[in-house]
């Protein structure tokens, strides 16, 4: 069965500075791959996406996510960090390759220092 | 275009009682989905419908969980009786099939507290 890790509950990072969030998933069959974020008291927002195509995708609010195969990761980056940033942001990824059940995995908090 | 709507956001309830959640998907979107997610956790599937038809319930709790989606639109998931296990973020989300890639759009969850 399909499971997603998310390295480190928490990261800190300052203001301006570089975010890297790591996610890595189980399966030999490349699925469909999603970051959401989640603000406090909130629901899920959809960060960006990967389906077919470029390996590397684009989101908004700056970030952006790069899936490799190979290791079969698909970690999310943003150049420089805002405040407004600081939320929980959740890798998820379909069982197979159509969609349908989405796996998540643990959840990792941001958090950004002035 | 509004998104997917959820009531109650809150609920208190005492164990052993029942309770019930609303949801509304986006307009046009056939597929529903519930999931729960337990504190400092990622969500859970609990039942995905494909319009009237539930195709995956297989991690709903059926002894005291049910869900309903009568005409294929709005959904409504109940629990009875209610245990303390079961404090948590209701969520619903939905997709369409229209979009190959089946992208799902989450609405703000209902957080019940179990006493």
């Amino acid at each position: 069965a399909q499971s997603v890790t998310q390295l480190g509950s928490h990261v800190s990072v300052s203001e301006g500075a570089l975010v890297l969030l790591r996610c890595n998933y189980s399966s030999s069959v490349p699925p469909y791959l999603f970051w959401y974020v989640q603000y406090p008291n909130q629901g899920l927002q959809l960060l960006l996406k990967y389906t077919t195509g470029a390996t590397l995708v684009k989101g908004i609010n700056g970030f952006e996510a790069e899936f490799k195969k190979s290791e079969t990761s698909f970690h999310l980056t943003k150049p420089s960090a805002h405040m407004s940033d600081a939320a929980e942001y959740f890798c998820a990824v379909t069982e197979g390759n159509q969609g349908g059940k989405l796996i998540f995995g643990q959840g990792t908090e941001l958090s950004v220092k002035p | 275009e509004a998104g997917v709507v959820q009531s109650p956001r809150y609920k208190i309830i005492e164990k052993k009682q029942p309770v019930a959640f609303w949801c509304n998907p986006i307009s046009g979107h056939n597929t529903l989905y519930w999931y729960r997610q337990n504190l400092g956790q990622g969500p859970e599937l609990l039942i995905r419908y494909e319009n009237e038809e539930a195709v995956d319930d297989s991690q709903l709790p059926k002894d005291r969980f049910s869900a309903e989606r009568l005409k294929g639109v709005d959904s409504t998931l109940k629990i009875q009786p209610a245990e303390l296990g079961d404090s948590a973020v209701y969520l619903c989300a939905s997709s369409s099939r229209s979009d190959s890639t089946d992208t799902q759009y989450f609405g703000p969850g209902t957080r019940l507290t179990v006493l």
